[in-house]
């Protein structure tokens, strides 16, 4: 089955600076890849995702870029503020029409930004 | 609007007891269902899914069940808690599409078995 992987597990960047949060998934079959936001007791949060038909995506100051040959998938965050604080999960599904698909998700960024 | 209810927010159990907590979800239909579990910094852990009324898949054994005995309706039970049982226990819902399944989240039910 599907094996996510993400690093690292804690990051901490200066307000201003940016973020990198990177992912690896094992399963060629997976086509889509989603990035969750979870801020502090509550469930997480869709912020962006990405197809495998597609290179790079981007949202103003968040940006994932998929290399699917490598199976590597990245988050960037650009002038991060302090409401980007936030544990940060990457995940990856197949598309089913017939069936339910896994949705496997990876084991969380915790990200702080300094002021 | 689609909305997705999950409750209790929090629940101390002690071990041994039962449990049974409770996901809705409104605003669509034949939605695929998710629960997972979060321990104490970590990630997510699929527990089990399901495409409709009682079709259940579990992905990890242990001694917790799930059930779909309505369209929007997903249970999680265990006859006896333990220990290792405490986490974050989060419902979500997604729907197929060409995009992928997109999956959209409750507030979650804090579970502390003491």
């Amino acid at each position: 089955g599907e094996n996510v992987e993400q690093h690292p597990s804690t990051l901490s960047v200066q307000e201003g600076d940016s973020a990198v949060i990177k992912c690896t998934y094992s399963d060629s079959a997976s086509n889509y890849f989603p990035w969750y936001k979870q801020e502090l007791g509550k469930g997480p949060q869709l912020i962006i995702d990405i197809r495998s038909n597609v290179g790079e995506k981007k949202d103003q100051r968040i940006a994932v870029t998929l290399n699917k040959t490598a199976k590597h998938f990245s988050l960037h965050i650009t002038e991060t503020q302090p409401e980007d604080s936030a544990v940060y999960f990457c995940a990856a599904s197949e598309t089913r029409y017939s069936s339910a698909s896994k949705i496997i998700f990876g084991s969380g960024t915790r990200l702080s930004i300094r002021p | 609007s689609q909305t997705i209810h999950q409750w209790p927010a929090t629940l101390v159990q002690p071990v041994g007891s039962p449990l049974s907590l409770e996901c809705t979800v409104e605003g669509t239909s034949n939605p695929n269902l998710y629960w997972y579990r979060q321990a104490a910094g970590r990630g997510l852990q699929l527990l089990f899914y399901s495409v409709g009324i009682g079709q259940i898949s579990s992905e990890v054994p242990q001694n917790l069940s799930a059930s779909r005995p309505q369209d929007r309706q997903f249970i999680l039970s265990s006859k006896k808690l333990l220990l290792s049982d405490s986490g974050f226990y989060l419902c979500a819902w997604g729907v197929q599409g060409a995009r992928g399944t997109e999956a959209f989240f409750g507030q979650g039910t804090r579970l502390t078995v003491v």
